[in-house]
């Protein structure tokens, strides 16, 4: 069985700043994929970025990146020049990935709240 | 594109009586997922769909839990006989689940209370 796992409950940053959000996952699958979705307050989960394992090369999206290190299991997202409106619940996922493309499911970590300060 | 909606948004209902919620995706997804969550907790999976048919239930989702998908359009979620235990948000997730850039869109959920 896969796990995610989220070891910082709580992050606070000041605007403009850079903050790094962690996250391992267990799993003996060679093929997946990985996720950050953010949760604002009161508000619908969206998709942040994500990362096809068989991918060497780390996603970007804008001011959001990832560190993919596959062999240790780790898959962590960096936060570039912060803003007020990133404050928000982070939930690291993993999906495992079949013949066809994808296998379904996604596995969340617990999240961490992230608060961005002015 | 509306988006993933969920209805209610917000149900409060008492110990042992059945609610049901439901779930539109978007337009064309083929796929549509079921998650709860708990206060302080990520999602946990609980079923879903590739069209009509339901294609894995997780072991949270008891014999009082159904899921429905008629015609492969919007979702229906049962519970009944609630029991304090089921007080969680319920989400709903589609996709388009034809290539390897399966990427689940997620509606703002139903916040159930049971009483």
């Amino acid at each position: 069985a896969q796990t995610v796992t989220q070891s910082q409950p709580e992050m606070s940053v000041q605007e403009a700043e850079t903050v790094t959000l962690s996250c391992t996952y267990d799993t003996s699958e060679n093929n997946y994929y990985l996720f950050w979705y953010k949760q604002p307050p009161s508000r619908q989960m969206i998709l942040v970025i994500r990362q096809e394992a068989y991918k060497q090369q780390n996603a970007t999206e804008n001011r959001f990146s990832v560190n993919f290190q596959k062999a240790a299991k780790s898959f962590s997202l960096k936060i570039s020049d912060s803003q007020l409106g990133d404050t928000a619940m982070y939930f690291c996922a993993f999906m495992k990935q079949n013949y066809g493309g994808s296998q379904g499911n996604l596995i969340f970590g617990k999240g961490t709240k992230l608060s961005v300060k002015p | 594109d509306t988006g993933v909606s969920q209805d209610p948004r917000h149900k409060i209902t008492k110990r042992g009586q059945n609610v049901t919620f439901r779930c539109d995706p978007i337009s064309e997804h083929n796929r549509l997922y079921w998650y709860r969550q708990t206060l302080g907790q990520g999602p946990e999976f609980l079923t879903y769909f590739q069209n009509e048919a339901q294609l894995e239930k997780s072991r949270l989702l008891s014999d009082r839990f159904s899921a429905e998908r008629p015609k492969g359009s919007f979702s229906t979620l049962e519970i009944q006989r609630t029991e304090q235990g089921d007080s969680a948000m319920y989400l709903c997730a589609s996709s388009l689940a034809v290539s390897r850039r399966e990427t689940q869109y997620f509606g703002p959920g139903t916040r159930l209370l049971v009483l």
